[in-house]
């Protein structure tokens, strides 16, 4: 399977733990994104990178969330001293710079619970 | 900023034919895409229109308007396996990368 995978599928925590989400893109796409969707709503954007540089992130990311491509193929997601509402599906994308539309392939994301 | 607005839910029955609307407010605009997503699934890619007029691949069409913030999905020879969320997003924010999505209608197939 050449697709957008993610690590893990499903993760339950307490709250004020720690958890790292990882997203691995399609190998020859360079531009990476990170959207969180709740019940009932759109993929909401968080941040993107081109390569390794994290080129934009939302004002939804709060100093809690930590995005890092490090090497710009993988990435992580990591989220600090989780919140309730931090309970959420998390979405990795990627796609190729190219004329013309630019099409965002989603992974299967991560389902995140915060008891 | 940027938003999207799509009728929450439409029903239909197999065979027929449905159409999903989509009005947007952008400070930019850069074409209009419609993603599916299944139950527990990712969103995949469906259509793009960058220009006004309309779009076909298959079963479905997309369309758009310009002039009135307006776009559309038409679905033909509706399918059960077509039941799903479907979503409009617009590209936005720093080089127009980002994807603002619409809040998406719910498409229920009935036989």
């Amino acid at each position: 399977d050449t697709g957008v995978s993610q690590d893990p599928r499903h993760k339950i925590t307490k709250r004020g733990q720690n958890v790292t989400f990882r997203c691995d893109p399609i190998s020859e796409h360079n531009r990476l994104y990170w959207y969180r969707q709740t019940l009932g709503q759109g993929p909401e954007f968080l941040t993107y990178f081109q390569n390794e540089a994290q080129l934009e992130k939302s004002r939804l990311l709060s100093d809690r969330f930590s995005a890092e491509r490090p090497k710009g193929s993988f990435s992580t997601l990591e989220i600090q001293r989780t919140e309730q509402g931090d309970s959420a599906m998390y979405l990795c994308a990627s796609s190729i710079d190219r004329r013309g539309p630019i099409t965002q392939y989603f992974g299967p994301g991560t389902r995140l619970t915060v008891l | 900023g940027q938003s999207l607005e799509q009728p929450s839910e439409v029903t239909a029955v197999e065979g027929a034919i449905v159409q999903i609307n989509c009005t947007y407010q952008t400070s930019g605009f850069y074409g209009l895409s419609w993603y599916q997503q299944h139950d527990g699934g990712a969103p995949t890619f469906l259509s793009y229109n960058a220009l006004d007029g309309l779009e076909e691949t298959g079963r479905f069409s997309s369309f758009l308007s310009r002039s009135d913030s307006y776009g559309y999905l038409l679905l033909q020879e509706l399918q059960m396996k077509d039941s799903a969320s479907y979503f409009c997003a617009v590209r936005s924010g720093t080089g127009f990368q980002k994807l603002v999505f619409g809040t998406g209608t719910r498409l229920l197939v009935s036989p």
